[in-house]
């Protein structure tokens, strides 16, 4: 059975720091994607980043960079210089990677606050 | 950019009606989802269906919940009878073949 762990419930930080989410997960499926989203507090789920099981290159995106650790099936996520509009819920999920339907399997979620 | 639509964004419904809810998928994915996020809680699979059937459901999905694709644009999550517990925001999402989701922005549904 898949399983994504989120171990951070809550972390607070002040705006401008660096901040690194953590995301474990847990698969047979040999091939599969992994995803980050953003959850703001108007509700809607907003997608981040998906990753697939063959890449393990690290990615960077602007203040967002993700890394992918196969080894230790972990693929975090760090924002950094950190903005107040970065406070939201932030989901990690995993799929099988297949051609057919993939359900989405979610991690529990942290809730980020950056305080000004 | 194509997009999932979902409605009504929030509906309040009576414990024992029954409640249908309406996702437009984008036109060219050929798989649907419904997936629930209880307030506070992960976002949690429901169902996924394809070729006008369910290819997978969660235990969550007993048989108080239905879903179907009348048309060649709707997919619709009926929940026949709700329960206080069913209150919950509900997800739609939608997929091409070889993965990539899209989801909708959600119905918040409080059942009272």
């Amino acid at each position: 059975a898949q399983k994504v762990t989120q171990a951070q419930t809550e972390i607070s930080v002040v705006e401008k720091e660096d901040v690194t989410l953590d995301c474990v997960y847990e698969t047979r499926d040999t091939t599969y994607y992994l995803f980050w989203y953003k959850q703001p507090p108007s509700g809607e789920l907003v997608f981040l980043i998906r990753r697939n099981s063959f890449d393990e290159q690290n990615e960077i995106s602007g203040r967002y960079s993700w890394n992918f650790q196969k080894s230790t099936s972990s693929f975090n996520f760090t924002i950094t210089a950190s903005q107040v509009v970065d406070s939201a819920v932030y989901f990690c999920a995993l799929s099988e990677a297949g051609r057919g339907a993939q359900k989405l399997v979610f991690g529990q979620g942290t809730r980020l606050t950056i305080n000004p | 950019e194509p997009e999932v639509t979902q409605t009504p964004s929030h509906q309040v419904t009576q414990m024992g009606q029954e409640v249908i809810l309406r996702c437009v998928p984008i036109s060219n994915h050929l798989y649907f989802y419904w997936y629930r996020q209880i307030l506070g809680q992960k976002v949690e699979f429901l169902v996924s269906f394809y070729n006008n059937e369910i290819s997978e459901k969660s235990e969550i999905f007993d048989d108080q919940f239905s879903v179907e694709r009348p048309d060649g644009s709707n997919f619709t999550l009926k929940i026949r009878s709700t329960k206080l517990e069913d209150s919950a925001m509900y997800f739609c999402a939608s997929s091409p073949w070889g993965g990539g989701y899209t989801f909708g922005s959600g119905t918040r549904l409080t059942v009272v």
